[in-house]
């Protein structure tokens, strides 16, 4: 079935520092990718998205760029802040498959002024 | 406006008991959702319903029973509550099946004593 993994964390960096939250996934059809975010407390909310091959999401200083050849959609941020801090989700919805979003674990981000 | 809101947001209960969660949006979606979040933070789909007609169950005990009495609306209802179901349910609406772009609300937390 479908699966998305992400990096371990946590990950803590200090602020103005460069970030990389690897994902990859697996999907039988072709999927739409999403960065989600969830703020200490709070719900989740869409962070950016890409639909096909090639495409890149940005919101809010962050990119991810759908790499079908790696199976990839890793985020990143040149310069992080300290509200930035939240856990960080990688999700698919496969258009062929069963109509859901897979998540990857999460990955916990920490940004120390 | 909360575009999804759920209540109640937090719900401590003892073993055994039945409780039920409610869910709103006023988004004017077709779709609605429930997600359970694990300690771990790994976030996994329950049910979905697309215009008030269960389209996911994804091996949920029947314990859980999703009610949806129009498609602002999806309901869960637990009866006879373990340990085990403490965990934060998360309900999220889209506008469409395929191609998912969900909007979630803040989250229940449910802890069984």
């Amino acid at each position: 079935g479908d699966s998305v993994t992400q990096m371990e964390g946590p990950v803590t960096l200090s602020e103005e520092a460069f970030l990389t939250i690897n994902c990859t996934y697996t999907a039988t059809g072709y999927p739409s990718l999403f960065w989600y975010v969830q703020y200490p407390g709070e719900g989740l909310q869409l962070l950016l998205k890409a639909t096909k091959a090639d495409d890149k999401g940005s919101n809010k200083g962050f990119e991810a760029t759908y790499r079908k050849e790696t199976t990839s959609f890793h985020l990143e941020k040149g310069s992080v802040q300290v509200s930035d801090s939240a856990v960080y989700f990688c999700a698919l919805s496969d258009l062929r498959g069963a109509q859901k979003l897979v998540f990857g674990q999460g990955t916990r981000l920490t940004i120390n002024p | 406006d909360t575009a999804v809101s759920q209540t109640p947001k937090y719900l401590v209960t003892q073993m055994g008991n039945d409780k039920s969660i409610k869910c709103e949006q006023n988004l004017g979606h077709d779709t609605m959702y429930w997600y359970k979040q694990d300690s771990k933070k790994f976030l996994k789909i329950m049910f979905s319903y697309n215009n008030k007609e269960l389209i996911i169950n994804e091996t949920v005990p029947n314990r859980f029973s999703p009610k949806s009495p129009d498609k602002a609306h999806l309901n869960l209802h637990i009866n006879s509550l373990e340990l085990g179901d403490s965990a934060v349910y998360f309900c999220a609406s889209s506008q469409e099946l395929r191609n998912i772009e969900a909007f979630f609300g803040q989250g229940t937390r449910l802890t069984v004593v």
